[in-house]
């Protein structure tokens, strides 16, 4: 089982939708959490950290529930650059690696 | 400021070929990276160097060498390619690892097809 599991969608939402991504994580030691863009056959950019408390970054909102051991992205009025996979990260600085664990990634297709 | 460089961006090899791929940082970054990215598998580690002068295997080392020549390069081997390696590959660095808020930066790829 992977570390950190997201639904790989598609999801296809319309221009101003507001659409949410949830993210798990097996890994009750794992400390921080990112979510990473992705555009079509580029590098994978990090778009948001995300705290305990929640964060918000303009259109974006960015939550933990450690009890439950999930993460979730909500993105509001979508516009058609948010087109692209939303991939969730999870960093464990207590393993061997104190590395980064990748999700598969959930793809995001926003139409006018 | 370049980042991270790839080269090269595409590659096309024979099976039982060799290749090195390079990576170069320029942000006087300790630790660096190596990923695949396959459709539906998402990024996995293969190698990774957490500062000069180390280098450790990730989840998927085999088939794969690498070399942390100084601080600002770090390449990947493939002695002997196989079309399972057939992937993109991504170069990475952070400051230092174990520190969980610095962001991983990306090079641009290499898109590797081994026939």
């Amino acid at each position: 089982r992977k570390e950190v599991e997201q639904d790989p969608g598609p999801f296809n939402v319309p221009e101003g939708a507001t659409v949410a991504f949830n993210c798990t994580y097996s890994n009750s030691a794992s400390q921080s959490f990112f979510w990473y863009r992705q555009d079509c056959r580029k590098e994978p950019k990090l778009l948001m950290s995300v705290y305990s408390s929640g964060n918000e970054d303009g259109r974006f909102t960015a939550q933990l529930n450690r009890a439950s051991q999930y993460i979730s992205l909500l993105i509001r009025d979508s516009k058609l650059s948010d087109s692209a996979t939303y991939l969730c990260v999870g960093y464990d600085r207590g393993s061997t690696l104190g590395r980064l664990y990748f999700g598969r990634g959930t793809q995001l297709t926003v139409w006018p | 400021n370049a980042g991270v460089t790839q080269t090269p961006k595409f590659q096309v090899l024979k099976t039982g070929q060799s290749m090195t791929l390079q990576c170069a940082q320029d942000m006087n970054h300790n630790s660096m990276y190596w990923y695949r990215q396959d459709p539906g598998m998402g990024l996995r580690l293969i190698y990774y160097s957490a500062s000069e002068g180390t280098t450790d295997k990730g989840e998927v080392p085999n088939g794969y060498n690498v070399s942390r020549l100084n601080k600002r390069e770090f390449s990947l081997r493939l002695e002997s390619a196989a079309p399972s390696q057939t992937s993109v590959y991504f170069c990475a660095s952070t400051p230092r690892m174990r520190t969980g808020d610095q962001p991983q930066h990306f090079g641009d790829g290499t898109r590797l097809s081994i026939l």
